[in-house]
């Protein structure tokens, strides 16, 4: 069974950066496109970022386009989101997210559980 | 205020059928593939229909979508309490060059 875990979490201030990261197993990583989802507590999902399996096509929410930067490292198998300029709004639930198949343009067919950030003074 | 707009809230009585419904625009629904979503409790999101009406393995044959024009349903039939979640759809958007989920609706079943 395919399995995402999620670090890199926590609490920070307005302002600063945090870096996530997702382990992913048991399924061929560079085989698929990957994502993050973002989910404030008791609200709807947000899709914030996806790469393709080789890195070739990026794509990012405006919300946080030009302060967050996903990447990837298909050898150690793991997906990145390097967030800057955090805000108070960025405060959510980041779900590691696996994509159907290639390209960013298709079903998240696996999901991590999620690592809580919270952005406060 | 999402771009794809879904009902708040849904409810049925057990056995019953319901239909969540989702509203688009031709940039999105209108020219890509629905998805629909669960989300039980402190769960994390589960995918329960892709490509419009297409079910994962594993997901009941009471789970069915379908998708005209610019706009998708869920249908749930033989409703059951384990359904009781929140239920969101996505689509591509080609404007925005990125995934856009609907605002989500929250099924009861009374």
């Amino acid at each position: 069974e395919v399995q995402l875990v999620e670090s890199g979490g926590g609490l920070v201030q307005p302002g600063r950066s945090l870096r996530l990261s997702c382990a992913a197993s048991r399924f061929t990583f560079d085989d698929y496109a990957m994502h993050w989802v973002r989910q404030v507590p008791g609200k709807g999902l947000e899709w914030v970022s996806g790469i393709t399996w080789n890195s070739g096509n990026i794509g990012y929410a405006d919300s946080v386009k030009g302060r967050f930067t996903i990447s990837r490292d298909n050898a150690k198998s793991s997906l990145y989101l390097q967030m800057n300029s955090l805000r108070a709004e960025d405060t959510a639930f980041y779900y590691c997210v696996k994509g159907y198949g290639q390209w960013l343009v298709s079903a998240f067919d696996c999901w991590g559980q999620g690592t809580l950030v919270t952005v406060s003074s | 205020q999402s771009v794809l707009t879904q009902p708040p809230s849904a409810s049925g009585t057990p056995g019953q059928r319901v239909t969540i419904s989702c509203s688009g625009s031709s940039s999105n629904i209108g020219d890509n593939y629905v998805y629909w979503y669960q989300q039980l409790p402190g769960m994390a999101p589960k995918l329960l229909i892709y490509r419009n009406n297409q079910r994962p393995s594993g997901v009941p044959d009471r789970f069915s979508g379908s998708k005209s024009g610019t706009s998708a349903s869920l249908a749930i039939s033989g409703l059951r309490s384990e359904d009781e979640a929140d239920y969101y759809c996505a689509a591509w958007d080609d404007s925005l060059s990125g995934v856009i989920f609907g605002g989500g609706t929250e099924l009861t079943v009374l």
